[in-house]
């Protein structure tokens, strides 16, 4: 099995209907991310968790939220879809220790009409 | 100037060559320097980390990081078709939480 799932993997939905992302992992790792992929813009980082209480917003916040519901578990939502929140979502994760690597889910593909 | 850059390519070289990507970034705390290969459609996936300068190999795979000139870069030897992916550059500052990404290149190995 997959070490980080999300789910749905593709999904096309409607302007201002309000849409929940789920990431889970198996790795035990304390810090989850969720960026969005746009072509020719990169990964962004949309928001962090550094724990279960620990949640910060990062550099696109705006219109989406978060919610850490277990350690292996952090949620993204789409309050009022857009259609410029069109991209490939991707969940990450990484060890809270010293230097260490972010391993990615397999993505989700949201197009918004 | 973007924190990290790559050329976007593609750049194309036959099959068993030597492909040579490169990543430049501003930032002169950077600490951590990961190389990520990814598919088209498909998530980023971790080739290989590097936090010191000098040279690191794994199998085909060579990352290279100069601190000083702020560069690194990824070899891949004996180049093969499904090598055919774009590589991101991410770089980590010492005590933060934030990755930066480069945009990628796009490398296209030809049979």
């Amino acid at each position: 099995d997959a070490d980080v799932t999300q789910t749905p993997r593709n999904r096309i939905t409607k302007t201002g209907k309000r849409i929940m992302l789920e990431c889970s992992q198996t790795k035990g790792h304390d810090r989850m991310y969720w960026y969005r992929q746009d072509p020719g813009l990169g990964l962004r980082l949309i928001y962090y968790s550094f724990d279960v209480k620990d949640i910060n917003k990062g550099e696109i916040s705006d219109g989406y939220s978060v919610s850490r519901q277990a350690q292996a578990k952090f949620s993204l939502s789409l309050e009022s879809a857009i259609p410029n929140q069109t991209a490939l979502y991707f969940c990450a994760t990484q060890r809270g220790q010293g230097r260490s690597e972010q391993y990615f889910g397999p993505g989700t593909r949201l197009t918004v009409t | 100037q973007k924190e990290v850059e790559q050329n976007s390519g593609p750049l194309s070289v036959p099959e068993g060559a030597i492909a040579s990507l490169n990543c430049t970034y501003s930032d002169r705390v950077s600490q951590s320097f990961f190389w990520y290969r990814q598919y088209s459609g498909k998530s980023p996936e971790l080739i290989m980390s590097i936090y010191s300068n000098g040279d690191k190999e794994d199998g085909r795979f060579t990352a290279q990081l100069n601190k000083a000139s702020q560069y690194v870069s990824l070899l891949i030897r004996d180049s093969q078709p499904s090598d055919s992916a774009t590589y991101l550059c991410a770089v980590n500052h010492r005590g933060t939480y934030k990755y930066i990404f480069g945009t990628g290149t796009r490398l296209k190995v030809l049979a």
